[in-house]
């Protein structure tokens, strides 16, 4: 079965220190692994794909890696309106369902 | 471009009553369309999902039941709510093949008291 594990659960940073949110995950046969942002009580909001290991991808603060066992977000030098809940989710190769991670709630204080 | 609607945004019904979502896409053809519900410190679970019209595929039993009564259309229903109904129901779309992640609609809160 397939499964996504995120951690840490809550994260609370200061202004500017960076840090990393992890997406542990097991699929049979990766298609894609997603990266979305979540704010209260609304839709989530697609960040990033990563399709391979290796591959990475960068939007503004935010960069996504990919290993063949975990994904990680690193989030630079983070400002207040980067506080939010982030949602990782795999494809498996042949189906059309996402699977979600729990999310990681990140709270930036200024 | 394309965009996403989901109506209501919040509904409070009693229990034993009727219920009725809708989603709607515009600006492409031949969606995949997915109900998804967020239950609250839980992630999102996969409801109903539709490859076509007409065409839906259920991943959890329960007394919910989807329909999609025209291409760009999804419809989440129950007959009677229990309060294990209460949550974030999104309705998301992506294209023909998938591949390229969700896009996610705006929600609905459902408290069945």
């Amino acid at each position: 079965e397939d499964q996504v594990t995120q951690s840490p659960e809550a994260l609370r940073l200061q202004e500017g220190e960076s840090s990393s949110l992890n997406c542990s995950y097991t699929v049979s046969g990766l298609r894609g692994l997603f990266w979305y942002r979540q704010d209260p009580g609304k839709g989530p909001e697609f960040l990033f794909t990563l399709y391979s290991a290796g591959e990475e991808k960068e939007k503004e603060r935010l960069k996504a890696t990919l290993t063949k066992k975990e994904s990680f977000l690193h989030i630079t030098a983070p400002k207040p309106e980067d506080s939010a809940t982030y949602l990782c989710a795999v494809q498996a190769r042949g189906f059309q369902k996402l699977v979600f991670g729990t999310g990681t709630r990140l709270l930036v204080s200024p | 471009s394309q965009t996403i609607h989901q109506w209501p945004a919040t509904l409070v019904q009693p229990v034993g009553s009727p219920l009725s979502l809708e989603c709607t896409v515009e600006g492409t053809s031949n969606p995949n369309l997915y109900w998804y519900r967020q239950a609250a410190g839980r992630g999102l679970q996969l409801l109903f999902y539709s490859v076509g019209i007409g065409q839906i595929s259920s991943e959890v039993p329960q007394n919910l039941s989807a329909s999609r009564p025209q291409d760009r259309q999804f419809i989440l229903s129950s007959k009677k709510l229990l309060l294990s109904d209460s949550g974030f129901y999104l309705c998301a779309w992506t294209s023909r093949g998938g591949g390229y992640g969700y896009t996610f609609g705006s929600g609905t809160r459902l408290t069945v008291v």
